[in-house]
This record gives structure tokens, sequence and C-alpha cells, in this order.
């Protein structure tokens, strides 16, 4: 069965620096991968997918991801982090079967000034 | 485009009452729609799923004669927790996938928050 591990519970970086967030997946074949950021109380919102091709994606708010097939990873980055961008991530896989998406157990980000 | 709703966004009701929980496509068709619930600090666990005009599908262990859900139309999907207890308390999200686009994308709700006193 699919799974997706994110290693970093919380995370906290100075607004300015940069930012990357781990996640790793399990699965067989290619997968199709996402990140989404939730602030407190909300709903999700998708920052970013890698379905095929280009293995790095560009999202919004100045976020990017890299698919990395031999590490089995796809970590969310930015260069320089705004306080806004406080908020929960989760990364996500398709699983095989209705398009159901497997989430990981999200990492909190921090931005301290 | 690709907006999802839920109402409400905020309820609180007794012990042993049931409260409905809608969610909408505002401008899309969605034959399929997810129900998760969401602990605090915790990620998010798929109940069920909803396809139109059929019956849901449960994952293991949520109770569907607990949480019953409908899928009537293209564009609604509600959720009722019966008879509800101090435990069901819980964020609930909706999401909607949007046939003919991106593969297992879904539109998430901006999630209901539950309390049952």
């Amino acid at each position: 069965a699919q799974s997706v591990t994110q290693p970093d519970i919380h995370i906290t970086v100075s607004e300015g620096a940069s930012l990357e967030l781990r996640c790793n997946y399990s699965y067989g074949a290619t997968p199709y991968l996402f990140w989404y950021v939730q602030s407190p109380g909300q709903g999700l919102q998708l920052l970013l997918k890698y379905f095929s091709g280009d293995t790095l994606v560009q999202g919004i708010k100045g976020f990017e991801a890299e698919f990395k097939r031999s590490q089995s990873s796809f970590n969310l980055r930015k260069p320089s982090v705004h306080w806004s961008d406080a908020a929960e991530y989760f990364c996500a896989v398709g699983a095989v079967d209705g398009n159901k998406l497997v989430f990981g157990a999200g990492t909190i980000l921090r931005v301290k000034s | 485009g690709a907006v999802v709703s839920q109402h409400p966004s905020r309820v609180i009701c007794k012990s042993g009452t049931s409260v409905k929980i809608e969610c909408r496509s505002l401008d899309f068709q969605a034959t399929t729609m997810f129900w998760y619930r969401q602990f605090p600090k915790q990620s998010l666990m798929l109940m069920a799923t909803s396809n139109e005009g059929s019956k849901a599908t449960y994952e293991q262990g949520v109770e569907k004669d607990k949480f019953l859900i409908n899928h009537a139309s293209l564009t609604l999907s509600t959720l009722t927790v019966t008879s509800a207890h101090p435990e069901d308390s819980s964020f609930y999200i909706c999401s909607a996938f949007r046939p003919g686009f991106a593969t297992y994308e879904q539109y998430f709700g901006p999630g209901t928050r539950l309390t049952v006193t």
C-alpha cells in the first residue's frame, strides 16, 4: 500500500531564510504527488503537484518541489520564507484505487522574525 | 475555478442529537467527493468516498450507520453525524474530485468544526 512519511513534525525558520520540507513516499509505480498547505482552522490549499515530466515543479506562493525517484522523495522548498508561510504542510500521494489521496502526518512550519 | 464550500463552518450540538454538514462544489460537477476527519495536530483521515447516485464507500473502522453520507446531486454531498457524542467532536473536511481533469487532484472545502457537548 502507498504511504507517505514526513519526518519533521515541526520546523522553525527565520523570516527570509530558505526552507526545505521533507517528504518520502512508498509506491511501486510512478507516483502522483502533491503538496498542500493548511492554515489553522482552514481547509487545504494545493501548492503544487507532480504527475510526470520535469522533476522540478513550480507551485504557488513561490514554492517548488523536486521529485527524486532514486530517493523516493518529493521535498518542498522555498528560497525565502515569509511570516505568512507559517502553517501546516501536507505531502500526499495518489493511491491505487478510486482517486484517493494518502497523506503524510504533516509538518508544522513556524516562522520567527 | 474549482471552489468547494462547506456549511456550516462551525456547529455546536448536544450529545444525542444529529448534525448535518453540507459540501458543495460551486463551479464544477463532482462525481466523487471525499469526507475526512482531522483530529487536533494530526493528519487527515479519510472516512468515506461519496459517489453521486450510489452508496458511499466507507473506510475500515468508520461506522456507516453513525456517519451517513448522501451524494444526491453532482454538486452536493452531505455528512450526517447521527446521535453525536463528545468523541465525535472534530474537524470535518470534504473534498471534491473533478472528472476530466488531473487524476487524483482533489479540491478541499474549508472544513467544519463540530463540537458535541
